[in-house]
């Protein structure tokens, strides 16, 4: 079936550190979306990517699209304490189904002060 | 202010008993979704809903039931016959395919 893969699980950076996270998905996509989810916290919708090749940046935050439309990384640039949390992708199934989202597992991201 | 309510936010319950979370939102959307999420994991898909009157099982819809019988409203009932209900439930909602979805603040269960 429809599959997304999310990597790393987990991330522990330094305040300052760059940080990534990368999304492949089995299919292509019609597009992607990340999420940021804090502690404790629900998942906040962050950024929709649809083009193949696109690059998006939010301040510190640089999301890309793959041309093959099936892998997308968030990268954040000198990170911080703020950052901290989980960080999902999701594409949508390629049937319609509701608007039925795939979510990958997320990367959990720690930053030590 | 639009948005998506769940309450409560923390539910206690004892083993055997049928339990009932709400979920309401005022942003118009079509599209409605539950998940479930346990410590450290990603988010499963419970029952998701296109339209009112109309829902689907999702992934782990065993133990669940819904309802859609408003637009603004998507209760989930946690029956008794779900194994392991103690989770975080994040109900959702969307105009529709391929878009963004919109979270509530989310309900923590603890059956015992």
């Amino acid at each position: 079936g429809q599959q997304v893969m999310q990597i790393p699980q987990y991330q522990h950076v330094q305040e300052g550190e760059d940080f990534t996270t990368y999304c492949n998905s089995s299919t292509t996509l019609s597009n992607i979306q990340w999420y940021k989810q804090r502690p404790g916290g629900h998942p906040v919708f962050l950024i929709q990517l649809v083009k193949s090749g696109e690059v998006k940046k939010q301040k510190r935050l640089t999301f890309q699209f793959g041309e093959a439309k099936k892998n997308s990384s968030l990268h954040i640039t000198a990170t911080q304490t703020t950052d901290v949390g989980t960080y999902f992708c999701a594409g949508p199934m390629i049937y319609n189904q509701g608007g039925k989202l795939i979510f990958g597992q997320g990367t959990e991201l720690s930053v030590k002060p | 202010d639009g948005g998506i309510t769940q309450s409560p936010k923390y539910l206690f319950r004892k083993e055997g008993q049928n339990v009932t979370l709400s979920c309401e939102q005022n942003l118009n959307h079509d599209a409605m979704y539950w998940y479930r999420q346990d410590p450290g994991q990603g988010l499963r898909l419970i029952y998701y809903s296109q339209i009112v009157n109309d829902f689907q099982k999702g992934d782990i819809a065993e133990g669940y039931s819904v309802s859609r019988e408003k637009k603004e409203s998507f209760p989930l009932t946690v029956t008794s016959a779900q194994k392991n209900p103690t989770a975080f439930y994040l109900c959702a909602s969307s105009t529709g395919w391929g878009y963004e979805q919109y979270f509530g603040p989310g309900t923590r269960l603890t059956v015992t």
